[in-house]
């Protein structure tokens, strides 16, 4: 299995500042993936990312406004930048790992974000 | 637009119960259907998953039926216990074959399922 700390848990920022979420796995994972739940709302993927390329972001989602990092195998982070009320949401780090011939993919706990 | 389609948004049954949960997909390139399981404040838990070269799979008290030609796949909780009470959300990706990765899921809705003691 896999498991991931996100940090923070949650935190209630100010319309137009900018966020830094973590995500820290315990063993190395290739694929990392971050999504956007909004309250009652389905998981709608954000972007991959990959260690030593660059994030590949979905539709309707900018790296402008969700830059990513992947330093390494273990990490990476999500900023939610010049925020608005519109960006409160559950964000949550996943990564795909393979376990006895099956790849599964595992979600953190998500950071709970409020925007006022 | 909705590439899978979840139903029913909530759900509410008596312990012991059956509970039913039904999705469709339209994407034929689709071939893995995972099931997640989420308790409130915690992230997704992959409850089970099917492959379209079986019909049915089976965990304890939990079995997945899939349907190919109809493009519907759903999820059976025998015996339904309070503690089942949690969102079930279904999803489905186009993975490079078993062993290889499962690449990005696309999840439905969900489904908010309570279970009553």
């Amino acid at each position: 299995s896999a498991v991931i700390s996100q940090k923070p848990s949650r935190d209630i920022c100010q319309r137009g500042t900018s966020l830094t979420i973590q995500c820290q796995v315990d063993s190395q994972v290739t694929m990392m993936f971050w999504y956007r739940q909004q309250p009652g709302q389905s998981l709608t993927l954000i972007a991959t990312a990959n260690q030593g390329s660059e994030a590949t972001y979905e539709s309707g989602f900018v790296i402008d406004k969700f830059p990513i990092s992947r330093p390494n195998l273990t990490f990476s982070t999500l900023t939610v930048s010049n925020m608005s009320p519109e960006d409160s949401s559950i964000y949550l780090c996943s990564v795909e790992k393979q376990t006895l011939a099956k790849n599964i993919q595992y979600f953190g706990a998500g950071t709970r974000l409020s925007v006022l | 637009q909705q590439q899978v389609k979840q139903s029913p948004q909530s759900l509410i049954v008596q312990k012991g119960g059956i509970s039913i949960i039904n999705c469709a997909y339209e994407n034929t390139a689709f071939d893995y259907f995972p099931w997640y399981q989420q308790f409130p404040g915690k992230g997704p838990a992959l409850l089970i998953a099917i492959r379209p070269d079986v019909s049915e799979k089976k965990e304890g008290r939990f079995t997945i039926s899939f349907n190919k030609s109809a493009k519907q796949f759903s999820l059976h909780i025998m015996d339904s216990q309070p503690g089942d009470s949690a969102t079930y959300f279904c999803a489905a990706s186009i993975s490079l074959g078993r062993g290889s990765t499962l690449g990005r899921l696309y999840f439905g809705r969900g489904t908010q399922l309570t279970v009553w003691p």
